[in-house]
């Protein structure tokens, strides 16, 4: 059980395009699942933390308008990344727990911005 | 906010030597403690936890101690396999941010065969 999983699981696309970035719990419902960053050699970033029914609560310093999080479902939350720049290029990964505490990772996505 | 300090940054050993990785973090309130193991280019995976109401834990090859007063806590992996290799992630959370992960900066293992 407590399966994550995420789609696409890369891509690519030029400055400027909007990209969106799917997170789902396979076998369990959650209520709460937690958007990370990570760039090449270092650790795991808080980005967001996405709230089903409610708007999305985000960390310092990073901006709700450019990254999008919308958490329709009890077994899925979308992150888009609006208006992509290089610097955005990334691997996204997201987690979700069956009972909150216990966190499971989804396989993440590594976006390139051309 | 809660801040978490991982050492050592690189870790290299023998295989069948023993590794230990160590955290500190600085909320009094944080009360969940899991390790991750991250292999190149996947997922985080998360191998052993503990919560605050345990000093210590233990599956197998690997364990985890905790020290609640001095506020860190290690992981303990013994009898080391090549396969073992890998980024090792601690993490904190508890208090009000439940299920929120602050992470520590990540150690690479390396075990020669």
């Amino acid at each position: 059980g407590a399966v994550v999983s995420q789609h696409p699981s890369w891509v690519i696309c030029k400055s400027g395009t909007s990209v969106k970035i799917e997170c789902r719990s396979l076998d369990f419902q959650a209520t709460t699942m937690f958007w990370y960053r990570q760039f090449p050699k270092q650790s795991l970033m808080l980005m967001a933390t996405s709230n089903e029914g409610s708007k999305a609560t985000y960390e310092q310093g990073v901006e709700k308008d450019k990254f999008l999080i919308n958490h329709a479902s009890l077994t899925l939350s979308t992150l888009t990344v609006t208006s992509a720049h290089p610097e955005d290029s990334s691997f996204y990964i997201c987690s979700a727990g069956p009972r909150g505490e216990t966190q499971y990772f989804g396989p993440g996505t590594r976006l390139l911005v051309l | 906010g809660e801040n978490v300090e991982q050492h050592p940054s690189t870790l290299s050993v023998q295989e069948g030597d023993s590794a230990v990785i160590k955290c500190t973090y600085s909320d009094s309130a944080s009360n969940y403690f899991p390790w991750y193991k991250q292999e190149l280019g996947k997922r985080p995976q998360l191998i052993i936890d503990i919560r605050s109401n345990v000093g210590e834990k233990k599956d197998q090859r690997i364990a985890v101690t905790l020290n609640k007063t001095a506020k860190h806590f290690s992981l303990h992996i013994t009898e080391t396999q090549p396969e073992d290799s890998a980024v090792y992630f601690c993490a904190v959370a508890g208090g009000t941010s439940y299920g929120k992960l602050t992470f520590g900066q990540g150690t690479i293992l390396t075990v020669h065969p």
